[in-house]
């Protein structure tokens, strides 16, 4: 049991390239998320799904598209990196849609120049 | 405006001293749930409690517990005889109906040996 999986763990991007987070949970899990961590602000929300074909916005969207094919995977595209993206990026999963407690990836550091 | 507060950025406390976490949070649904998150150096977040709001029994688990009061919108966490071991970044959170998760900014906690 792998639980939460992410790749890659680090990650140098240029300023207008694109790159797809990957993440994938092997728990059976419906709902999945997507975060950043950035310094003095916590964790944002995303994105997030509750089951395959389902997604929705978080807190900050703006410039990163999901999509949810399978109940396992929920990769994140980042369509054009901007330097306002360099984050960790953590993706969770969750029993009980959006109210049980998450596990959570162990984190994509991403440094957009 | 921050749906969840945590006024202590940091804190440092001397081993087996207590010490308490503050986190106010800011709703208007009736049903939602409480989270506290440990985030390790190594940078993975632990899953610590969940509380829902129709449950302000107080909790305790060893060393840790937790005081929820919905009177003043708290949801403090509370270490007994602190170790090094608790020293970790802290973070509480909020889940409304819609799936929405809210992060505080957390509390860094050094526990000086």
């Amino acid at each position: 049991n792998a639980g939460v999986t992410q790749t890659p763990k680090f990650q140098v991007l240029k300023t207008g390239q694109s790159m797809t987070l990957q993440c994938a949970q092997d728990m059976n899990h419906e709902y999945m998320s997507w975060y950043r961590q950035d310094p003095g602000m916590g964790l944002r929300l995303i994105h997030y799904s509750v089951g395959a074909g389902i997604t929705d916005q978080g807190e900050v969207p703006n410039g990163y598209n999901v999509s949810r094919s399978t109940t396992e995977d929920f990769p994140l595209r980042l369509l054009s990196a901007a330097p306002s993206q360099t984050s960790v990026y953590f993706c969770a999963s969750s029993y009980d849609s959006g109210t049980g407690e998450q596990f959570f990836g162990p984190g994509t550091r991403l440094t957009v120049l | 405006a921050q749906k969840v507060t945590q006024a202590q950025t940091e804190i440092s406390v001397v081993e087996k001293e207590d010490v308490t976490l503050d986190c106010v949070y800011e709703t208007r649904d009736t049903t939602y749930y409480l989270f506290w998150y440990k985030q390790p150096p190594s940078g993975e977040l632990v899953f610590l409690i969940r509380r829902n709001s129709f449950d302000e029994q107080n909790e305790i688990s060893g060393r840790y517990s937790w005081n929820f009061q919905k009177s003043t919108s708290s949801f403090n966490f509370t270490i007994t005889a602190s170790q090094v071991v608790d020293s970790a970044v802290y973070f509480c959170a909020l889940s409304e109906t819609g799936n929405q998760f809210y992060f505080g900014t957390g509390t860094s906690l050094t526990v000086i040996p």
